[in-house]
């Protein structure tokens, strides 16, 4: 198992619509979480980090954790065509020396 | 306040060289990390910086090697370079235990011919 996973997409959504982003890691133990978003031939941007299961809402965005099923996920609401990029799931993982370990990214597309 | 600044911005070596990456941190973070990222692949953890020290390492051969100086720059070295080692090279610098979240630096394209 990968330490974090997601589904590489690619999605697509229309805009003004709801983007979902899932993600899944394999350190029960991990207490940090962050999402990332990479434009095209850009390094990552950090968007939202999340510490403490549940919602956290920032601007268009919503980021939620849970713990106990080792969750964690990206809600992007009114979706624009500018939110068109790869969205990475990263998480600090304690086992590995809270070194912070990325997914593979999903690709996202906003049709005008 | 800078952020994280990498040199050079792209590179092109020959299979067996070796090639020097540069990062500089941004300001009041003393942690580097670097990642290595394919092509359509997530960044990948090659090792982290701390105090001068490596502070953890991924699943890279012993010919990626790292250096952190005393002003919290750093390198990373790649010796007998294979033409898989062909990424984005990204440096992220942050506070310890990546408290706040790490910052990318623009990275560096090496191609490997």
């Amino acid at each position: 198992q990968k330490e974090v996973e997601q589904n590489s997409g690619p999605l697509s959504v229309p805009e003004g619509a709801i983007a979902s982003l899932n993600c899944t890691y394999s350190d029960r133990g991990s207490q940090s979480f962050f999402w990332y978003r990479q434009y095209s031939g850009k390094s990552p941007e950090l968007i939202m980090s999340i510490y403490s299961n549940g919602d956290k809402e920032d601007g268009r965005f919503t980021a939620q954790l849970n713990k106990a099923s080792q969750y964690v996920s990206l809600l992007i609401r009114d979706s624009q065509p500018s939110d068109s990029a790869t969205y990475l799931c990263a998480v600090s993982m304690r086992l590995l020396g809270n070194q912070f370990y990325f997914g593979t990214g999903t690709s996202l597309t906003v049709i005008p | 306040e800078t952020g994280v600044t990498q040199s050079p911005t792209h590179l092109i070596k020959t299979r067996g060289q070796q090639v020097t990456l540069r990062c500089s941190s941004q300001s009041g973070h003393n942690t580097v990390s670097w990642y290595q990222q394919a092509l359509g692949q997530g960044p990948q953890f090659i090792f982290q910086y701390y105090r001068e020290e490596e502070n953890g390492r991924g699943n890279f051969p012993p010919r990626f090697s790292g250096l952190q100086f005393p002003n919290y720059s750093s390198e990373l070295n790649v010796n007998a370079l294979e033409l898989d080692d062909s990424a984005l090279y990204l440096c992220a610098s942050s506070l310890p235990d990546g408290l706040y979240g790490y910052t990318f630096g623009s990275g560096t394209r090496l191609t490997v011919v």
